[in-house]
């Protein structure tokens, strides 16, 4: 089945604890990005990348760090999560923006105490 | 318009009604523009991408149309469905994807 995966669906986690959420992706997919969703902010992205070894910032980068070692994964990186991060975060992948829409996985609820 | 906006930011109505909402954008640097359906506890499920100036797609009951000059789109439902309540998302392309913060549909039976 064609999906994105994320793990963990929850994390309740302390500040300052490193935590890496991951993605992974079995279509082939050379766009991927990961955005946040918090009340009345919409969603909003954080990192994207256009291929391997590419990345971009997006609109709201600060306090993470992505990688793109593998086409398939995309992993989110908080070195030292704070309460403001706390968050719905989603991944999303697609082949190409511009004719097809994004894949999105099931989210992954954040929150940092 | 700086932004992606959408309007209303919520609505009601009762089975049977046809409904429409709008998303703004600026016109320039523009790739696509992307609708997305959003139920509450899953992910956002692509709808439509649009790219030319004019353009309309259908998908069963919902269409939606494009204007690039003027920086607007219209999503349409026909005959609303209880199962239709979500929020509907629009977002602009260029070199990345920027949302609007959606227009939240309740359809009442």
């Amino acid at each position: 089945e064609a999906q994105v995966t994320q793990n963990p669906r929850y994390l309740i986690t302390v500040t300052g604890k490193k935590l890496t959420v991951t993605c992974s992706q079995n279509m082939n997919h050379e766009y991927m990005s990961w955005y946040r969703q918090d009340p009345g902010l919409g969603l909003r992205q954080i990192y994207y990348s256009m291929n391997v070894e590419v990345t971009d910032k997006g609109d709201v980068p600060e306090g993470y760090k992505v990688s793109r070692k593998e086409k398939r994964n995309f992993p989110l990186i908080l070195e030292s999560p704070s309460p403001n991060q706390t968050s719905l975060y989603f991944c999303a992948s697609s082949y190409n923006t511009a004719t097809g829409g994004y894949t999105f996985g099931s989210g992954t609820r954040l929150t940092v105490v | 318009i700086l932004n992606v906006e959408q309007s209303p930011q919520s609505l009601h109505v009762q089975e049977g009604d046809s409904t429409n909402f709008t998303c703004s954008f600026p016109s320039s640097n523009f790739y696509a523009l992307h609708w997305y359906r959003w139920e509450t506890a899953k992910s956002p499920e692509a709808l439509f991408v649009m790219t030319l100036n004019g353009d309309e797609k259908k998908k069963g009951r919902i269409s939606a149309t494009l204007n690039t000059k003027e920086g607007y789109s219209y999503l349409y439902i026909k005959g609303s469905q209880p199962e239709d309540s979500a929020t509907y998302l629009c977002a602009r392309d260029t070199d990345k994807l920027i949302f609007g913060t959606g227009t939240r549909l309740q359809v009442f039976p």
